[in-house]
């Protein structure tokens, strides 16, 4: 497996409920990021959470990181169908490159309106 | 308006020719990134500089080059050497600077087809 690794691969949930998508990894990181992606289209930084963090919040999104277990989980609350799209945890590696960010396959989530 | 430009959206390549992808940001970031995107395979990276004059390979390097004479600009070349280039190609930049945070900013892509 690689380095970072999403769970599950596909997610269908009804508007109005929350989405929770999971992230584990392999090696010590930095840092440890999410990101989103609209069919076709780039990717957009959602939200960054340091090793020395546990927690974070941005508005609708709720990211946790456990170190011990290497694992991170986003959570998206009261989801709504524009929140459709891929969704890729990136891992900035200890000892590595300082820049350089290892990507998942990422997850699909479907927000049925 | 500040941001990432890739061009061109579409490319079409013809057998043995070698096509160049533009990327350019004015967001005034040291490191640039060229990504490869397959359907179901995630991204991986190709090449990124974290400098200018300077790059170095990333995981799937073969077929590719890279040059980075200005700060803003890190053109891709896909060589005739790239067996299989159909793909979604993206290109990011972050700033580089040890000990803080290196969120990367992405453009739009480019989608390169096989003739």
């Amino acid at each position: 497996s690689q380095q970072g690794e999403e769970d599950p691969q596909a997610l269908s949930i009804q508007e109005g409920e929350n989405a929770t998508m999971n992230c584990s990894y392999k090696t010590s990181i930095n840092n440890l990021q999410w990101y989103r992606q609209n069919s076709g289209r780039g990717l957009v930084h959602l939200i960054l959470i340091r090793s020395n963090e546990r927690e974070k919040h941005s508005g609708r999104l709720r990211v946790t990181l456990d170190t011990s277990k290497k694992s991170s989980s986003l959570l998206i609350t009261a989801s709504r169908a524009a929140d459709t799209a891929s969704y890729f945890c990136a891992t900035n590696i200890q000892g590595g490159a300082n820049s350089k960010l290892t990507f998942g396959k990422g997850i699909t989530l479907s927000v049925r309106p | 308006d500040g941001g990432i430009t890739q061009s061109p959206k579409y490319l079409f390549r013809k057998e043995g020719q070698n096509v160049t992808l533009s990327c350019e940001q004015n967001l005034n970031h040291d490191a640039m990134y060229w990504y490869r995107q397959d359907p179901g395979q995630g991204l991986r990276l190709i090449y990124y500089s974290q400098i200018v004059n300077d790059f170095q390979k990333g995981d799937i390097a073969e077929g590719y080059s890279v040059s980075r004479e200005k700060k803003e600009s890190f053109p891709l070349t896909v060589t005739s050497a790239q067996k299989n280039p159909t793909a979604f190609y993206l290109c990011a930049s972050s700033t580089y600077d040890r000990g803080v945070q290196n969120i990367q900013y992405f453009g739009a892509g480019t989608r390169l087809s096989v003739l």
